[in-house]
């Protein structure tokens, strides 16, 4: 099955710098990657998702670049406010199955 | 609102007891997932239902089962409880059809006492 890594597992930075979050995965079939964000005690939210046929994507502050014939890909986040702190989680997936990177606590210093 | 209703939001209940968790998967959705969080752990894959079939599984110890209904909403069974299974258990759904992203419920928050 698919197995994601995500580093680093926590991550610093001050109001204003940039953060970016790697992810690998294993399985050549996995084509859409989505990212996740979850504050303390809520539910996963999808804040971006990259397909297979893409090679980058962004939205305003947020862009995630993907490298298929490397199996990475990657979240940066740019301007870093305080309200991005929280949990990011990268995924993997196939239309069968959908596979969670354990997660990066980014925490944002005012 | 995501549209995964999860009930119940809140449960407190002893060590040896058995309760059950329910979801209904947003309208459309035919998969089920359900996910285990502990405290600052991160999403943990129990189990997998579509259109009423287990589809897979995860890292689900025996004394945790589901199911899924006709009406495809979904229920997750644990019994025997202990104080390691104090967790946060989010349901998610997803159309099989074309590939996209979960969308989770807001979570079961479980403790076992």
């Amino acid at each position: 099955g698919e197995n994601v890594e995500q580093h680093p597992s926590t991550l610093s930075v001050q109001e204003g710098d940039s953060a970016v979050i790697k992810c690998t995965y294993s399985d050549s079939a996995s084509n859409y990657f989505p990212w996740y964000k979850q504050e303390l005690g809520k539910r996963p939210q999808l804040i971006i998702d990259i397909r297979s046929n893409v090679g980058e994507k962004k939205d305003q502050r947020i862009a995630v670049t993907l490298n298929k014939t490397a199996k990475h890909f990657s979240l940066h986040i740019t301007e870093t406010q305080p309200e991005d702190s929280a949990v990011y989680f990268c995924a993997a997936s196939t239309v069968n199955d959908m596979r969670f990177g354990a997660g990066t606590r980014l925490t944002v210093k005012p | 609102d995501s549209g995964v209703t999860q009930t119940p939001k809140h449960l407190i209940t002893a060590t040896g007891q058995r309760v059950t968790l329910r979801c209904s998967p947003r309208s459309g959705d035919l998969s089920v997932y359900w996910y285990q969080q502990s405290l600052d752990q991160g999403l943990q894959f129990l189990i997998q239902y579509y259109n009423g079939e287990e589809r897979a599984k995860g890292n689900i110890l025996e004394r945790f089962s589901a199911q899924q209904f006709p009406d495809l909403h979904s229920e997750l069974n644990l019994s025997s409880l202990e104080l390691g299974d104090s967790a946060l258990y989010f349901c998610a759904s997803r159309r099989l059809d074309s590939n996209y992203g979960y969308t989770f419920g807001s979570g079961t928050r479980l403790t076992v006492v």
